[in-house]
């Protein structure tokens, strides 16, 4: 049972465009929503993260937004740049103490010159 | 400022035998938590120790096993080696509390 989806497997973007990566998930108990991004042979960044309680969360390039109701999740890159080529993975749990968190399969972006 | 550091970094292992990979956590830092990211697939939560103690476990079997020392390291030990085990191990340490995980570059496993 794959709480945490990202239905893209793949996404090609123009360098300079917008970049929009998105993630779905079916455990209500899931408050705070992270997203990471790795490189090969390289563990996962944190980027950017949101609790329930917003709907939107801003930090440079990157903003998350977050649709409760529809459970959906989104991560804008604007503008994208060739650095940004990774792989983007969604992550959830429940927001207090440390619970464990759940990761979608990822989103392997690249970014076209 | 040291972020998480695992070793190894590779690692070659036969069929049925026994492996322990290590991790320091962040400064700061006293939770430690344990993924295993197959080929193509996310991390999947294996279990977290604070305070010494394993506080939850992911869907693993008993040959999964972990230790958290009075400096916060940590060990994952796997016994029985299946090949399916071959996966990129992950750690992550936070402190406790609602703060984000860090993880470290992690050991990549290869069962043969």
């Amino acid at each position: 049972d794959q709480q945490v989806k990202q239905n893209s497997p793949s996404l090609s973007v123009q360098e300079g465009r917008i970049s929009i990566l998105n993630c779905d998930y079916t455990n209500s108990m899931f408050d705070y929503f992270l997203w990471y991004k790795k490189y090969p042979a390289e563990g996962p960044t944190f980027l950017i993260s949101i609790s329930s309680i917003k709907d939107k969360n801003e930090d440079g390039r990157f903003t998350v937004f977050l649709n409760k109701s529809a459970k959906h999740l989104s991560l804008h890159i604007v503008p994208s740049q060739p650095g940004d080529s990774a792989v983007y993975f969604c992550a959830a749990r429940p927001n207090f103490g440390n619970e464990k968190l759940t990761f979608g399969t990822g989103t392997r972006l690249t970014i076209i010159p | 400022d040291a972020g998480v550091t695992q070793s190894p970094t590779h690692l070659i292992k036969t069929r049925g035998q026994q492996v322990t990979l290590r991790c320091s956590p962040k400064s700061g830092h006293d939770t430690v938590s344990w993924y295993q990211q197959a080929l193509g697939q996310g991390p999947q939560f294996i279990f977290q120790y604070y305070e010494e103690e394993e506080r939850q476990r992911g869907n693993f079997p008993d040959r999964f096993s972990g230790h958290q020392f009075p400096n916060y390291s940590s060990e994952l030990n796997v016994n029985a080696l299946l090949l399916g085990d071959s996966a990129l191990y992950l750690c992550a340490s936070s402190r406790q509390g609602n703060t984000e995980a860090f993880f470290g570059q992690g050991t990549r496993l290869t069962v043969v």
